[in-house]
């Protein structure tokens, strides 16, 4: 079975200083693991993703991920947070075995302070 | 990628009444997934919706409570019955597109059960 842990439910940080959120993962197969992101009152959208390649993810909005197989982990990380960047920001992994099903972490909101 | 949209983006409804949500995506796909995010919460898979076939719906979820249609490759619908104020919530579809690891969203159904 497979599941995903987010291991802070908010994060704190001032603007311009860097951003991690936590992600761990559990699974019986090579997974692939995503990130989504979710502005108040607006839908998901797709930060990265790891699919086996690239262990250094580099998504949109200056993020980046790294897949550590050794820790089980996903962390994200910004160096420089934006104002804009305060939402909810969704860990989750893929069943790779055909079924495409999302698991999604629990969420960590994220704060920006001026 | 892929494009989907929702009917209706939002809507508020009395105890005891059913509500139907539409999902449109703008290119066929084979699999289609309903997910529930209630407020302050991570999104949680309702069920999976194939065509031509019965959906088939996660550990909590029912086929009384949330019948799903699924007509066609491009569009699918869920009925969230016998509303109760516990139902609001925002009901998002999905949807893996061929040559894509991912699954793209729709904007989500917000849902007030008065």
């Amino acid at each position: 079975a497979q599941s995903v842990t987010q291991l802070d439910s908010h994060v704190s940080v001032s603007e311009g200083t860097p951003v991690l959120l936590r992600c761990n993962y559990s699974s019986s197969y090579s997974p692939s693991l995503f990130w989504y992101v979710q502005h108040p009152n607006k839908g998901l959208q797709l930060l990265l993703k790891y699919t086996s390649a690239a262990t250094l993810v580099k998504g949109i909005n200056g993020f980046e991920a790294e897949f550590k197989k050794s820790e089980t982990s996903f962390h994200l990380t910004k160096p420089s947070a934006h104002m804009s960047d305060a939402a909810e920001y969704f860990c989750v992994v893929s069943d790779p075995s055909g079924t495409y099903k999302y698991i999604f972490g629990t969420g960590t909101r994220l704060k920006v302070l001026a | 990628s892929a494009v989907i949209s929702q009917k209706p983006s939002r809507d508020i409804c009395q105890r005891g009444t059913s509500l139907t949500i539409q999902c449109q995506v703008d290119s066929q796909v084979t699999m289609m997934f309903w997910y529930r995010q209630q407020p302050g919460q991570s999104l949680t898979l309702i069920a999976t919706a194939n065509q031509g076939s019965e959906a088939t719906y996660e550990s909590g979820f029912v086929i009384d409570k949330f019948p799903i249609s699924r007509p066609n490759l491009t569009f699918s619908t869920l009925t969230v019955s016998n509303m109760s104020p516990e139902d609001s919530s925002i009901y998002l579809c999905s949807a893996p597109v061929a040559g894509w690891n991912e699954q793209f969203f729709g904007p989500g159904t917000r849902l007030t059960v008065l």
